[in-house]
């Protein structure tokens, strides 16, 4: 089975801190994925990998940045962590050599920024 | 701007009932229209998908409905169990790259 980990469940971070969001993934995966989940907006993408020192911006990048020096890990920075981004982070991985491939998810990381 | 538009945010059915979510998109490009389901406290899970090559695919009690010329899908859950009780997104993208969700649905089927 595939097993994408997170490494906090949740985190309370303050006003300005600098927080670092990291992602395993034990299947040799090529693709790499961040997303935020809100009520009411659904999953929306920050950043994703499509291979090792690769990244390309999603959706909603402003605010943060993504670091992937090793296949199976692929980070998510903060640089200043603001109110306005208290949210769900989801990480999620893919094979990256075919076409039409499901995205398996880790179980996300609850950050509340005070 | 969000690129799929999923509709109802929630519904409640009784068991045995047959809740039916619906997504529509603007985007003529895509051609893969993935639904995935979420537990509380897990991360969604792929539940079933499309290409705009069939008009009906069915998996178990899921079955996607897609109708290409209205630029619409929905996911009908048949017999709903209690163990179908989770949120549930829409999502389509050209090819499978980046995939573009829905705001989700929670699905509620009381015993």
């Amino acid at each position: 089975d595939v097993k994408v980990t997170q490494s906090s469940r949740y985190l309370v971070k303050r006003t300005g801190e600098k927080v670092f969001l990291e992602c395993v993934q034990d299947m040799d995966h090529e693709n790499m994925f961040w997303y935020r989940q809100d009520p009411g907006l659904g999953l929306r993408l920050i950043y994703f990998s499509y291979d090792v020192k690769m990244k390309e911006k999603g959706d909603i990048p402003e605010g943060y940045s993504v670091s992937r020096e090793k296949k199976e890990r692929f980070s998510l920075i903060l640089e200043s962590a603001s109110t306005n981004q208290t949210s769900m982070y989801l990480c999620a991985s893919r094979p990256g050599l075919a076409e039409y491939n499901e995205q398996f998810f880790g179980p996300g990381t609850r950050l509340t920024v005070l | 701007q969000q690129q799929v538009k999923q509709s109802p945010q929630s519904l409640i059915v009784q068991k045995g009932g047959i809740p039916i979510i619906n997504c529509a998109y603007e985007n003529t490009a895509f051609d893969y229209f993935p639904w995935y389901q979420q537990f509380p406290g897990k991360g969604p899970a792929l539940l079933i998908a499309i290409r705009p090559d069939v008009s009906e695919k069915k998996e178990g009690r899921f079955t996607i409905s897609f109708n290409k010329s209205a630029k619409q899908f929905s996911l009908h859950i048949m017999d709903s169990q209690p163990g179908d009780s989770a949120t549930y997104f829409c999502a389509a993208s050209f090819r499978d790259y980046k995939l573009s969700f829905g705001a989700g649905t929670t699905v509620t089927v009381r015993a």
